[in-house]
């Protein structure tokens, strides 16, 4: 069965270094979605993605995000300048809505991101 | 806003059935979603409703109720590997971005 990856599992980073987190979603997939869970609280929705472009962003993904399709596999998200509150579970996420008649997105195993 | 409200924690007897409520504040959503989440792991998908009503998928089904701002996932059959957080998610905008609630922990005991 098809399935969404990350890597990598576990990245731990000093405060004010960049990351790229990255995701290769289901492979006929069109939608694709970075959300993040701090641990113990609720999944956030970051942004979404769909035909090369951000379709949606929330207020905590600022200047210091940025999401990438760099080839026609791979789905990045960038965090330039990391804080220690940006320590948390970031998930990737798929969906084929749009070419079928279901809506449920399809979640990778996350990255855990330690800043310190 | 998009307040979702779901209770904390539940308990429930191996065996037995559970129904784990949602209710919401909200002007709009496509559809409303069911997650499973087992700690230290991704959420997947259970069940969603775009209409009112009930749906069913096995030992899993959800209900919908938009006039009340209402729904619920209800579990039969509970098993020892149903332990797990419940999330209550709304679909929203163009993209069908998810909205979560903070998640029911639910104990199941034998």
């Amino acid at each position: 069965e098809p399935e969404v990856t990350q890597t990598p599992s576990h990245q731990v980073t000093q405060m004010g270094q960049e990351v790229i987190l990255r995701c290769v979603p289901i492979s006929n997939h069109l939608y694709f979605y970075w959300y993040r869970q701090i641990l113990g609280q609720k999944v956030e929705f970051l942004v979404s993605f769909y035909n090369n472009e951000i379709s949606e962003k929330s207020e905590i993904f600022d200047d210091q995000f940025s999401v990438e399709r760099p080839d026609g596999s791979n789905f990045t998200l960038k965090i330039r300048s990391t804080k220690l509150e940006d320590s948390a579970m970031y998930f990737c996420a798929s969906s084929d809505f749009g070419t079928a008649t279901t809506y449920e997105q399809y979640f990778g195993p996350g990255t855990r991101l330690t800043v310190t | 806003g998009q307040n979702i409200d779901q209770p904390t924690e539940m308990t429930a007897t191996e065996g037995a059935i559970v129904q784990i409520n949602c209710t919401y504040q909200t002007s709009g959503f496509n559809g409303l979603f069911w997650y499973q989440q087992h700690a230290g792991e991704a959420p997947t998908f259970l069940s969603y409703n775009v209409l009112d009503g009930l749906e069913e998928k096995g030992r899993f089904s959800s209900f919908l109720s938009r006039s009340k701002g209402y729904s619920y996932l209800l579990l039969k059959e509970l098993q020892m590997k149903d332990s797990a957080s419940y999330l209550c998610a709304l679909g929203r905008d163009s993209s069908y971005k998810l909205i979560f609630g903070s998640g029911t922990r639910l104990l199941v005991r034998p």
